[in-house]
């Protein structure tokens, strides 16, 4: 069945640096959506891709979408506080699969 | 416009017991999903109802079941609860779970095991 990983598990980094998280799917996508869930929360859905090589920004965040529609990536450009929480990355499948998240912890 | 709801916000069982838990979805979405979330497993996919009909279902053993009432409100039901069944356990909504559709989740039943 489709399998979809996400690194790091966890990553803590200093208020103000850059933060990436990777997401690698064993099949082929044919779209692709990132939630984020805040400690304590749910998971919220931020966005959905759908071309190859997509490239969307909200603020400071980027998402890519990679050519073969197999990975996909969150940047954040210089992390506040409230970006604290775990993202994850999800693919289509009727079940929509999430991958295991990227924990995010800012340090002020 | 209300969000997905889900009750109990909190449950503590025992070992052997059952339990059900309730999701409300949005209004006018008939898609309801259950996801199972814990701290090394992440999110993993229990069941997907429509219309009151389940079309998809994660590997999750029978003891896990659940059903879909008309006014697409949502039931799960773990019987002979395991302590391995403590989890967050979160519904989600849609219109119709089409593969491009964004889920909108519930604040969850936190479910402990003792």
């Amino acid at each position: 069945g489709q399998q979809v990983m996400q690194i790091p598990q966890y990553q803590h980094v200093q208020e103000g640096e850059d933060f990436t998280t990777y997401c690698n799917s064993s099949t082929t996508l044919s779209n692709i959506q990132w939630y984020k869930q805040r400690p304590g929360g749910h998971p919220v859905f931020l966005i959905q891709l759908v071309k190859s090589g997509e490239v969307k920004k909200q603020k400071r965040l980027t998402f890519q979408f990679g050519e073969a529609k197999k990975n996909s990536s969150l940047h954040i450009t210089a992390t506040q506080t409230t970006d604290v929480g775990t993202y994850f990355c999800a693919g289509p499948a009727r079940q929509l699969t999430f991958g295991s998240g990227t924990q995010l912890t800012v340090l002020p | 416009k209300a969000g997905v709801t889900q009750t109990p916000r909190y449950l503590i069982k025992t070992r052997g017991q059952q339990v059900t838990l309730s999701c409300s979805p949005i209004s006018g979405h008939r898609s309801v999903s259950w996801y199972q979330q814990t701290p090394g497993q992440g999110l993993q996919f229990l069941f997907e109802y429509f219309s009151e009909t389940q079309r998809n279902k994660g590997n999750f053993p029978g003891r896990f079941s659940g059903r879909q009432f008309s006014n697409s409100r949502s039931e799960m039901n773990v019987s002979t609860l395991e302590l391995g069944d403590s989890a967050l356990y979160l519904c989600a909504s849609s219109f119709q779970h089409a593969t491009n559709e964004k889920l909108f989740f519930g604040s969850g039943t936190q479910l402990s095991v003792l």
